[in-house]
Order: structure tokens, then C-alpha cells, then sequence
């Protein structure tokens, strides 16, 4: 059962260009959403995450909003830039540290 | 601050041999979580542990399992290789209390 559906799977945007990644979750017990950055050849980095009480968290050019009812959040990059190529993962935290992560959206921003 | 480490970074084996996965936390950190990344099935979660103890599971068979040392570090093991266990194997490190996961870069097995 895959309890985390990301959308789309790839996107190509405009250098300066709005990046939108939009993932939606059907496990309610999910307590806390981050964000991974995932280059070729490295790990997962954490890029933003946000909790179910706020509807929105900012850091720098991302963006997070969240929506509860919808059990829907979405992942705003501002400004994209060819260093943000790379491919991102949605996810949501339940019991103690497990992770359940959408597909994957592969990002190329195109100078 | 190190970052999690993870050793070996390749490992080439066989069929129905067996490996073992070495990650070191970023110091301090005592939840250490493994975690199998292929391009079929994406990221999924193997198992969690703290103190030395599991405490989640992910669904994969009991070939799969793990352990944690005192200090922190942690190492899985997986027997009886499958071509299908093909795959990236990712260590996170966290701190108690935080939500915050931190990964290693990996350790790419390939199984031939």
C-alpha cells in the first residue's frame, strides 16, 4: 500500500522559475513531513519539513503548505536555479522514526 | 560536525552470500535508521534502532536484519542474497526527541 502518492514524477522548469512538488498521504497518524534533496551518488539531504499544526513553513526559496483536511501538502521552490537539479521525496513520520516516502520527483531547471 | 558515515561505500557479492553493513551516527545522535532504495520500489523503511534495541520494523523478509552497538553505531546484515536485493542502503541518524532524520550517503550493493 503506498501511503505517500508524489506528483509529478519529473518536472522541467525555467531557470527563475516556480518548481511545484505535491504529495498526498492517507495515514493519519503521520506526525511530522520533511523534505529530501537527493542528488546522484548521495544520500538523501533534509531540506524543509513542516508538522501538522502549521499550514505553511518558509526557508529561504522553499516553501511548504499543508493541508490537514485534504491530507495534501505541496513543495514550493522560488527562483529555481540549475544547483536545484536534483531529485526530491516527500515523506511522513509516524511510530518512533519510520519514514514513508512518495516516488520521488525528479527536478531539472534549465539555465 | 562528521556527517553519518557508511562502509563500505560498493560491495560486489553473489548470490546466495551473505553481507554486512557498517554506519557510524553523527556523534551524539543514538537513533540510527536502514533504509533500501532501488528505482522500482523507491525508498523504503528496514528498521529503526535505539539503544541497542529495535524498535520498528519495515516489511522485508527475516533475511534482512540489524543491530546496534553501544556507541551508537549500527550494522545490518542480510543473508542468503537475492538478485533483487540489489540496491542502495541508506543509514539515518537521529537525535532523541527529534523528528530530524540525517542520511549517509549509502552503501550500493550490487549482487550478481
Amino acid at each position: 500500500q503506498q501511503q505517500v502518492k508524489q506528483s509529478p514524477q519529473s518536472l522541467i522548469v525555467q531557470k527563475g522559475g516556480i518548481s511545484i512538488i505535491n504529495c498526498a498521504y492517507e495515514n493519519t497518524a503521520f506526525d511530522y513531513f520533511p523534505w529530501y534533496q537527493q542528488f546522484p551518488g548521495k544520500g538523501p539531504a533534509l531540506l524543509i519539513a513542516i508538522r501538522p499544526d502549521v499550514s505553511e513553513k518558509k526557508e529561504g526559496r522553499f516553501t511548504i503548505s499543508f493541508n490537514k483536511s485534504a491530507k495534501q501538502f505541496s513543495l514550493h521552490i522560488m527562483d529555481s536555479q540549475p544547483g536545484d537539479s536534483a531529485t526530491y521525496f516527500c515523506a511522513g513520520k509516524a511510530a518512533g522514526n519510520k519514514l514513508t516516502f512518495g516516488g520521488g520527483t525528479r527536478v531539472l531547471v534549465k539555465p | 560536525k562528521a556527517g553519518v558515515t557508511q562502509t563500505p561505500r560498493y560491495l560486489i557479492k553473489t548470490r546466495g552470500q551473505q553481507v554486512t553493513l557498517s554506519c557510524s551516527p553523527i556523534s551524539g545522535h543514538r537513533s540510527v535508521s536502514w533504509y533500501q532504495q532501488t528505482p522500482g520500489q523507491g525508498l523504503q523503511f528496514l528498521f529503526e534502532y535505539f539503544s541497542e534495541t529495535q524498535r520498528n520494523k519495515g516489511n522485508f523478509p527475516g533475511r534482512f536484519s540489524g543491530r546496534q552497538f553501544s556507541n551508537s553505531r549500527s550494522e545490518m546484515n542480510v543473508s542468503t542474497l537475492e538478485l533483487g536485493d540489489s540496491a542502495l542502503y541508506l543509514c539515518a541518524s537521529s537525535l532523541i526527541g527529534s523528528y530530524e532524520q540525517y542520511f549517509g550517503p549509502g552503501t550500493r550493493l550490487t549482487v550478481t
